[in-house]
């Protein structure tokens, strides 16, 4: 267990929709990075944030969206759904910027 | 742009067999190499981090190594139970903390 978490589980939705992805980091790590890995792609990085700023975006469609509440927890907003959007996604934390603690994913199927 | 390429995609050894998995990676500049161990639809879980050519990590059966152009997973007698998909990645010094992940390898260990 990485003390990571991450909510719902897993996620089945409609084109078109919208849904919410909620992670919670390790106690006292400030950063908290988000990675898509769907079977064709590998892990790729999504965005980051740090104490509540965003710090770097990676591959993150404008559909997409994320951010970081004062108690550190973080949420990613993804919107007007397509099938390509099914994968896992995944939340990690880190103390100092290095080593990145994954949380168990969310397992999102857009039908 | 950084790149991270794992060989062989999936190995099968007999238990007690042992073997070395290979990570090449083009960065400019590197803050720290990663190997993740992921089972199958669960998040990576942190293994090692190198920093400098010439560093060896160890934890069990397993041994990681970094040279100036890549590392090496060295798997000494594995049992069943390190089966997994192994996982390499970087981190540049330039630019932000984001992950730059391989596709992975593919371990199987045959009882």
């Amino acid at each position: 267990d990485s003390g990571v978490t991450q909510t719902p589980k897993h996620l089945i939705t409609a084109t078109g929709q919208r849904v919410t992805l909620r992670c919670s980091p390790r106690s006292g790590d400030l950063s908290v990075y988000w990675y898509q890995q769907s079977l064709d792609q590998g892990l790729q990085f999504l965005i980051q944030y740090y104490n509540g700023e965003e710090r770097a975006k990676g591959n993150i469609l404008e559909r997409f969206s994320a951010q970081q509440f004062p108690d550190l927890h973080s949420e990613l907003n993804l919107s007007s759904l397509e099938l390509g959007d099914s994968a896992l996604y995944f939340c990690a934390s880190s103390p100092t910027g290095y080593e990145q603690y994954f949380g168990p994913g969310t397992r999102l199927t857009v039908t | 742009e950084d790149q991270v390429t794992q060989s062989p995609e999936a190995l099968r050894l007999q238990e007690g067999e042992s073997s070395s998995l290979n990570c090449s990676y083009t960065v400019s500049g590197l803050r720290g190499l990663f190997w993740y161990r992921q089972d199958p639809g669960k998040g990576p879980e942190f293994l090692f981090t190198l920093y400098s050519a010439g560093e060896e990590k160890e934890k069990e059966r397993l041994k990681a190594t970094l040279t100036k152009k890549e590392s090496f997973l060295h798997i000494t007698a594995p049992k069943p139970e390190d089966s997994a998909t192994y996982l390499c990645a970087v981190i540049s010094n330039f630019g932000n903390e984001k992950l730059t992940f391989g596709t992975g390898t593919r371990l199987t260990i045959i009882p």
